[in-house]
């Protein structure tokens, strides 16, 4: 049974800092891996979709990797920004189904 | 990207009634929908995989005679929360599986059962 898990639970950093969010996954054999945001009581906002052939993806002030093989993913957000505050979800997809397997969340508070 | 919505946001009902909650497709056909139920500072549970115009497949320890999925058409799937109890209260978002694509989720819907 695949379980992902996101360290740390928390972070709190002050503004402009470059920040790396982790998550990590049992299961090796997935199709691809999605970072999410989510901001208190809204849904899901996706960030960035890597598919499992690729190594990383990027989208202005975010990079994430990929490294299958150890089961692990890496969110970096550059300069970081109070508008950042948000929990931080990563998820795979594996195996004949769609169906998305959420990591535990990082919960990251940008202060001014 | 694709737009889902989720009706109502939050709803406060007795315990004991039942409450439907709606997600739609705006701008896609979906012959997927998922239903995840979130409970305060956790992550995302998926409950139930809906398939247009078949039964829907449950996840392990979902009661599927307590939460009924409807997908009746291919921009609509409804959950609803038969007999709630206190212990249903969450936050209920579903997303849907846009060809080719990925998954757009909805902006969820708050249950609170008193």
């Amino acid at each position: 049974k695949q379980e992902v898990t996101q360290i740390p639970a928390a972070l709190s950093v002050p503004e402009g800092e470059n920040l790396v969010l982790n998550c990590s996954f049992t299961d090796s054999a997935i199709y691809n891996l999605q970072w999410f945001r989510q901001d208190p009581g809204k849904g899901l906002t996706s960030l960035l979709l890597i598919q499992s052939s690729q190594r990383e993806q990027t989208s202005g002030r975010l990079n994430a990797s990929l490294d299958k093989s150890s089961g692990r993913s890496t969110l970096y957000i550059a300069a970081s920004q109070p508008g950042d505050s948000a929990t931080y979800l990563c998820a795979v997809t594996g195996g004949a189904t769609n169906k998305l397997i959420f990591g535990t969340g990082t919960l990251l508070a940008v202060q001014p | 990207g694709a737009v889902v919505s989720q009706h109502p946001s939050w709803v406060i009902c007795k315990s004991g009634t039942s409450v439907k909650i709606e997600c739609r497709s705006l701008d896609f056909q979906a012959t997927t929908m998922f239903w995840y139920r979130q409970f305060p500072k956790q992550s995302l549970m998926l409950m139930a995989t809906s398939n247009e115009g078949s039964k829907a497949t449950y996840e392990q320890g979902v009661e599927k005679d307590k939460f009924l999925i409807n997908h009746a058409s291919l921009t609509l799937s409804t959950l609803t929360v038969t007999s709630a109890h206190p212990e249903d209260s969450s936050f209920y978002i579903c997303s849907a599986d846009k060809p080719a694509d990925t998954q757009y989720f909805g902006p969820g819907t708050r249950l609170t059962v008193l």
